[in-house]
């Protein structure tokens, strides 16, 4: 079963516009992990966030962590045509050497 | 090799056939992880490798489905006696650590689509 639930699944916004999508998830963790799946191709890695951790930052990549909530956002801010892609958040599995993907935003940005 | 290398890309099975997918992690790269995608929807787990000791093999759909990795580097999923049901994209995903792989990024490859026709 997959720990993460993203929602929205699908968003499709102008170039420049900021993006947000939200993960939720059921039971305590480790840390949080988003990846970026382009059409066609594997998973890449944008961020990892550790339970201790309530924000961190890459680049144009905002995530957030409420372990109270269970749940995480992440904010691709002044989006580009190149951010089209799914994004998946990813939570370990307490007791288990594994990563549990939820199942995916789909962000399109239109040129 | 620069990324996670998987073979082949493509494979198109009739109901019934063996197939055999191949991942070529990252050189040096301790941990392997078998996912299976389907259209849609987020990556399954399916088994762990730490080396060559496969320390995890829980997501395994079936005891159709088998995986190794006998020198802990290169490892293959068979599939035995395909089905319908079993097509997807099977990803591999390698990792550096030797402690909690979860705890890092794992690096992916592009996966193998399979269509079991």
């Amino acid at each position: 079963s997959q720990q993460g639930e993203e929602d929205p699944q699908a968003l499709s916004i102008q170039e420049g516009e900021n993006a947000t999508m939200n993960c939720s998830y059921k039971t305590s963790i480790n840390n949080l992990q988003w990846y970026r799946q382009n059409s066609g191709r594997g998973l890449v890695h944008l961020i990892l966030i550790r339970s201790n951790e309530r924000e961190k930052h890459s680049g144009r990549l905002r995530v957030t962590l409420d372990t109270s909530k269970k749940s995480s956002s992440l904010l691709i801010t002044a989006s580009r045509a190149a951010d089209t892609a799914s994004y998946f958040c990813a939570t370990d599995a307490p007791g288990n050497n594994r990563l549990a993907f939820g199942k995916g935003n789909q962000v399109v940005v239109i040129p | 090799g620069a990324g996670v290398s998987q073979s082949p890309r493509y494979k198109v099975a009739k109901r019934g056939q063996d197939v055999a997918l191949r991942c070529d992690p990252i050189s040096g790269h301790v941990s392997l992880f078998w996912y299976q995608q389907a259209l849609g929807q987020g990556p399954e787990f399916l088994t762990y490798f730490q080396n060559e000791a496969q320390l995890d093999k829980s997501g395994l759909p079936s005891d159709r489905f088998f995986a190794e990795r006998p020198e802990g580097s290169v490892s293959t999923l068979k599939i035995q006696r395909t089905q319908q049901e079993d097509s997807a994209v099977y990803l591999c995903a390698s990792s550096l650590v030797t402690g909690d792989p979860t705890n890092e990024k794992l690096f992916f490859g592009s996966g193998t689509q399979l269509s079991v026709l």
